[in-house]
């Protein structure tokens, strides 16, 4: 699996959006980008994946830029819930096993 | 309910012990994981098993036995426990479905502290 680099970690102000970048350039064609977080003393959670194209859900927006090298998670109006270590993961998506493999990912703290 | 359980959620035991740590999903998924957390909070699978095959062995000393008596259940047993066994140790799950392997659902940690 292609190795993430993400900053340590970033503050947001509650209500703000969160943009959250990852550096992916070594990513293949077939590689998903995938992101998890893992709030204080919980099990990751899963947020969103995407391979090409930008993709949102109820949690996040996902930003893949044209060459794939990078991405950046959005999380639109950041509340204190959303305090965690968010985790950018790239994976092939029909590799045997599924290994996740995480890296140091980035601790956000969302102010009031 | 809760989508991926473990039990206990803590354990606290003395070195050289023999523990076990039970993890059960009721998503109807096929696979299952085991991942460790050390202290410095670093994340790393350990095994997975799909339909109660083993599909995922990493560098994992022979002390640690993961079991899945079924689909829903896969078990961690670790003899004769170190100190550097402490960590915080993560179950999931996900499902394949037409070759696609799907995000992973994880429970909430047994906090395993051998003294």
């Amino acid at each position: 699996d292609a190795k993430t680099t993400q900053p340590p970690s970033m503050d947001c102000a509650e209500g703000r959006a969160a943009n959250l970048p990852c550096n992916h350039s070594t990513i293949s064609g077939n590689e998903y980008v995938y992101w998890y977080r893992q709030i204080h003393s919980q099990g990751p959670q899963y947020i969103i994946h995407g391979l090409k194209n930008n993709e949102t859900n109820e949690m996040a927006s996902l930003i893949i830029t044209e060459d794939r090298k990078s991405s950046t998670l959005i999380l639109p109006h950041a509340t204190l819930r959303d305090t965690a270590v968010y985790y950018c993961i790239v994976r092939y998506l029909k590799a045997a096993g599924n290994k996740l493999t995480f890296g140091g990912g980035t601790r956000v703290l969302v102010k009031p | 309910d809760t989508a991926v359980s473990q039990t206990p959620k803590y354990l606290v035991t003395q070195m050289g012990n023999d523990k076990s740590i039970k993890c059960e999903q009721n998503l109807g998924h096929d696979t299952m994981y085991w991942y460790k957390q050390d202290s410095k909070k670093f994340l790393k699978i350990m095994f997975s098993y799909n339909n109660k095959e083993l599909i995922i062995n990493e560098t994992v000393p022979n002390r640690f036995s993961p079991k899945s008596p079924d689909k829903a259940h896969l078990n961690l047993h670790i003899n004769s426990l170190e100190l550097g066994d402490s960590a915080v140790y993560f179950c999931a799950s996900s499902q394949v479905r037409a070759g696609v392997w799907h995000e992973q659902f994880f429970g909430p940690g047994t906090r395993l502290t051998v003294l």
